[in-house]
């Protein structure tokens, strides 16, 4: 089962940022969070990780709680082609079978017009 | 940089029929892994390969799914035989260890219908 909680859907205004939610209150101190996305007919696409620290790219910030058990990705000008599924996952990088990514069910964010 | 790379795009077969699928993951990936995402779920991991050994199978229906990686780069995933409730994306991903990370990267899919 996957470690996280994301809520099922979110709208967003073109231009405006957008805030994606995650929880993982179970998360262990060995584990990073990872954020992908899927846009609609295509395969999932990765955007970002982290372990503690605040993350940016050219995609987006990860900003993670200090104490870990949530997380929030940011787009900070979303247009609408950011329109997809964003998946939260939690996972070790032990090696191994433990690289596997256990998929939740996401948030759809749209992105309206 | 090429991505990975999936074929076909599309199937449809009929039950009871076999079907074949091809994964050529980013080069110099050590690490290759299937997933199927039935429609309006996330994908599962259905098998994972370090080189051409088999490190997680435990999600692959054995009497009807078999996989192979023979040579370390190339891989196929098999469907024999098939029943409507495989009908499915099939994704392949491959990552190699950066910086002390495996970031997955996943392929466009196979789209697969059982009639």
């Amino acid at each position: 089962d996957a470690k996280t909680t994301q809520p099922p859907s979110m709208d967003c205004a073109e231009g405006r940022a957008a805030n994606l939610p995650c929880n993982h209150s179970t998360i262990s101190g060995n584990e990073y969070v990872y954020w992908y996305r899927q846009i609609h007919s295509q395969g999932p696409q990765y955007i970002i990780h982290g372990l503690k620290n605040n993350e940016t790219n050219e995609m987006a910030s990860l900003i993670i709680t200090e104490d870990r058990k949530s997380s929030t990705l940011i787009l900070p000008h979303a247009t609408l082609r950011d329109t997809a599924v964003y998946y939260c996952i939690v996972r070790s990088n032990y090696g191994g079978a433990t690289n596997k990514l256990i998929f939740g069910t996401g948030t759809l964010l749209a992105v309206q017009p | 940089e090429a991505g990975v790379a999936q074929s076909p795009r599309y199937k449809i077969i009929e039950k009871r029929q076999s079907v074949a699928f091809w994964c050529n993951p980013i080069s110099g990936h050590a690490t290759l892994y299937w997933y199927q995402q039935i429609l309006g779920q996330g994908p599962k991991l259905l098998i994972q390969f370090q080189n051409n050994g088999v490190v997680d199978d435990s999600q692959l229906p054995k009497d009807r799914f078999s996989a192979e990686r023979l040579k370390g780069v190339d891989s196929t995933l098999k469907i024999q035989p098939a029943k409507l409730e495989d009908s499915a994306v099939y994704l392949c991903a491959s990552s190699n260890r950066d910086r002390g990370l495996q970031t997955q990267y996943f392929g466009p899919g196979t789209r697969l219908l059982v009639l």
